[in-house]
């Protein structure tokens, strides 16, 4: 069965740290995998985007890396900001029939002053 | 911005009533998606539509139906609502199929059935 699997659910940290959220697959075949942030009380909002010949990719503070190997990957946030704060959601494409895509739970992330 | 709307923005109802949740867009995406998002579960598929009036099942369609009948409108509806229809709604477009390309959400409908 096609999963997506993020930990940890929740995490607090102080603004400035940095801090890394996982994710794992049992999706197959790999197409490609999104990450996406969540404000509260809005819609997700596509931070990266991983294919399969990628292995890190970056997007300002956040880093992105895929482990097609292992079906692993992790978001990896540099000197956190409040603004930050934010519910994260990995998004895994498969490439065969019928609707393509799974969502994870997602991690919220709390950053505190 | 993907230009989504959606309306309403809020909404509280009773048990056995029919909603109507509307999404609208300005970017000619031909692909839309309805989406409930549940504390603990990942954003969960409805329905989606492919084209005008060509529409499919997602994994939780029990008990919601939808048309599309332009390119930029997208209706949800729930004949009558459920206490276990209570939940936040997203609406997504995207350029390309099964949801693989980039998705572009809307600001969420939130429902509550009483």
């Amino acid at each position: 069965k096609n999963q997506v699997e993020q930990s940890p659910q929740s995490l607090i940290i102080l603004e400035g740290k940095n801090c890394t959220l996982q994710c794992n697959y049992t999706v197959s075949p790999f197409s490609n995998l999104r990450w996406y942030k969540q404000d509260t009380g809005r819609g997700p909002v596509s931070l990266t985007i991983m294919t399969f010949s990628e292995n890190t990719k970056s997007n300002g503070r956040y880093t992105a890396t895929l482990d097609a190997d292992t079906k692993q990957s992790s978001l990896h946030i540099t000197a956190s900001q409040l603004s930050d704060s934010a519910s994260y959601i990995c998004v895994v494409s498969h490439n065969t029939g019928g609707f393509k895509t799974i969502f994870g739970a997602g991690t919220r992330l709390f950053v505190k002053a | 911005d993907a230009g989504i709307t959606q309306s309403p923005r809020h909404k509280v109802t009773e048990t056995g009533t029919p909603v109507t949740l509307r999404c609208h867009q300005t970017e000619n995406h031909r692909y839309m998606y309805w989406y409930r998002q549940d504390p603990g579960h990942g954003l969960r598929l409805i329905h989606y539509s492919y084209g005008v009036k060509d529409t499919d099942k997602g994994e939780v369609s029990d008990g919601y139906s939808v048309s599309r009948s332009k390119t930029e409108d997208f209706l949800l509806t729930l004949e009558s609502a459920t206490s276990s229809q209570t939940s936040v709604y997203f609406c997504a477009t995207g350029g390309t199929s099964g949801g693989t390309g980039e998705l572009f959400f809307g600001e969420g409908s939130r429902l509550t059935v009483l």
